[in-house]
């Protein structure tokens, strides 16, 4: 299996701040790298996939990139709604295996 | 739009059989992959597998391969993800999505399974 891994698992900022979160991936995995989103008791919600094409009505401030084996996910510009866990995904083989999360709070 | 909606919470003791229904909505259920996602309390997503329903092309990891069942029914749009001999240790909310298979958008509200004596 390919393991990712997430850095930080958590992380406070204040509203307006840029914040960053990576992903590395055991190997290489081309460009197949997704980003979720997960609030509090709530199914998780697609970002951004194929590691940089943002999902229709997710907002501008959310971006993402990288190849290979190192990605990040930017907020630009940190929203008090931005509270929630973020996952990134590889789609590059079976199983499709998660990142352990990022959990993003508001100072 | 698309939507999948997944069957209600359940309480189970060891040892017992479970079934979890994901029924699609807004989209041609037999062209895309249904993906099975856990979420144990407190904890991260872990891919369970995939199925697609055109042609019950299943695929699991090997972490839960043997361990659960994945099915579909085209007639009715309905996927399925089938646990037995339940164990506290399967106590968590399991997701469906649909897969591109590229990625998995949008999700179920999820279940809950709650196992425990």
């Amino acid at each position: 299996d390919i393991q990712m891994t997430q850095s930080p698992s958590s992380l406070s900022a204040s509203v307006g701040d840029r914040v960053t979160i990576t992903c590395r991936a055991s190997q290489t995995i081309s460009g197949y790298l997704n980003w979720y989103q997960q609030k509090p008791g709530k199914a998780p919600k697609l970002l951004i996939y194929a590691a940089s094409t943002l999902q229709s009505g997710v907002p501008s401030r959310f971006s993402g990139s990288g190849s290979g084996t190192d990605f990040s996910l930017t907020i630009s510009s940190l929203q008090p709604e931005d509270c929630a866990s973020y996952y990134c995904q590889q789609s590059y083989s079976t199983p499709q295996t998660f990142g352990q999360g990022t959990k993003v709070e508001i100072k | 739009e698309v939507q999948l909606v997944q069957s209600g919470a359940e309480v189970k003791k060891p040892g017992e059989s479970l079934k979890i229904s994901c029924q699609a909505s807004g989209y041609s259920f037999t062209t895309y992959w249904i993906g099975w996602v856990r979420q144990m309390p407190g904890k991260g997503l872990e891919w369970m597998g995939i199925i697609y329903p055109g042609d019950s092309d299943t695929r699991y990891s090997p972490s839960f391969q043997g361990q659960v069942t994945i099915s579909a029914d085209k007639s009715i749009s309905t996927a399925y993800l089938q646990l037995s001999s339940l164990k506290a240790s399967d106590t968590a909310m399991y997701y469906c999505a649909r897969g591109t298979p590229n990625y998995f958008d949008p999700w179920g509200q999820g279940t809950l399974v709650t196992v425990s004596s």
